[in-house]
């Protein structure tokens, strides 16, 4: 079965760059999209097909796949930012999220 | 505005069913797969299940987990899609939620605040 791969924990400084990873065997063969979920929320979709930002998502977050990577960034990253990151790869027949990461802002 | 709402959750003793509604409004149900996915206290998000849209013949793909028990259906005049959960166990305890998937099909853009499922005597 296919399995993706998140640091459970990522710290930074306000005002730093955040980098959040979800390996994958050719992840970059996939499109891979990334979810943000507070505590007690729903997850939001912050990046989809790789690097697209939806409507109404700041343009500190972006993204990148290559090779069996994908890498979240979050540039100059506020206390807002604070929660759990998800990463998703959809096949055709199979959709699998990674283990999440806890982004704190300290 | 997009909305999903799931309904139907609850506390079930295990080996028994339960059937959850993810009702929906604010866009085209009929040209969307939906997705469903389901978060354990504490843990991560795992994918559950989607059902593709009329136009794929509203076929369904199921996670490994719940493959042989879970069934995904839709009614596309009633803008809701349903999973039918069986033969449940201390497993399937989780918060679960519906999604709307993209037109592009890879992601899913939208998703209700979910149902909590409890399985427990």
């Amino acid at each position: 079965s296919y399995e993706l791969t998140q640091p459970p924990s990522v710290s930074v400084s306000p005002g730093q760059t955040a980098t959040v990873s979800c390996s994958g065997e050719r992840l970059g063969n996939k499109y891979v999209s990334w979810y943000q979920q507070s505590p007690g929320q729903s997850p939001v979709l912050v990046i989809y097909q790789n690097a697209k930002r939806p409507s109404g998502i700041p343009e500190r977050f972006s993204g990148s796949n290559s090779g069996n990577t994908a890498t979240l960034t979050i540039s100059g990253t506020q206390t807002v930012d604070e929660a759990d990151y998800h990463c998703l790869a959809w096949d055709s027949t199979i959709v699998v999220f990674g283990g999440g990461t806890k982004l704190t802002v300290l | 505005e997009v909305r999903l709402v799931e309904s139907g959750g609850g506390l079930v003793q295990p080996g028994r069913s339960l059937r959850l509604s993810c009702t929906t409004s604010g866009f085209i149900f009929g040209y969307h797969a939906i997705n469903w996915f389901r978060q354990a206290p504490g843990k991560g998000l795992e994918w559950v299940g989607f059902i593709r849209s009329r136009a794929y013949g509203k076929t369904t793909e199921y996670a490994a987990s719940v493959k042989g028990r879970f069934n995904i259906s839709r009614d596309d005049s009633q803008n809701i899609a349903y999973l039918q959960m069986n033969s449940l166990t201390s497993e399937d305890t989780a918060v679960y939620f519906c999604s709307r998937v993209a037109g592009s099909g890879d992601h899913f853009d939208s998703c209700g605040r979910g149902t909590p499922v409890t399985v427990s005597s």
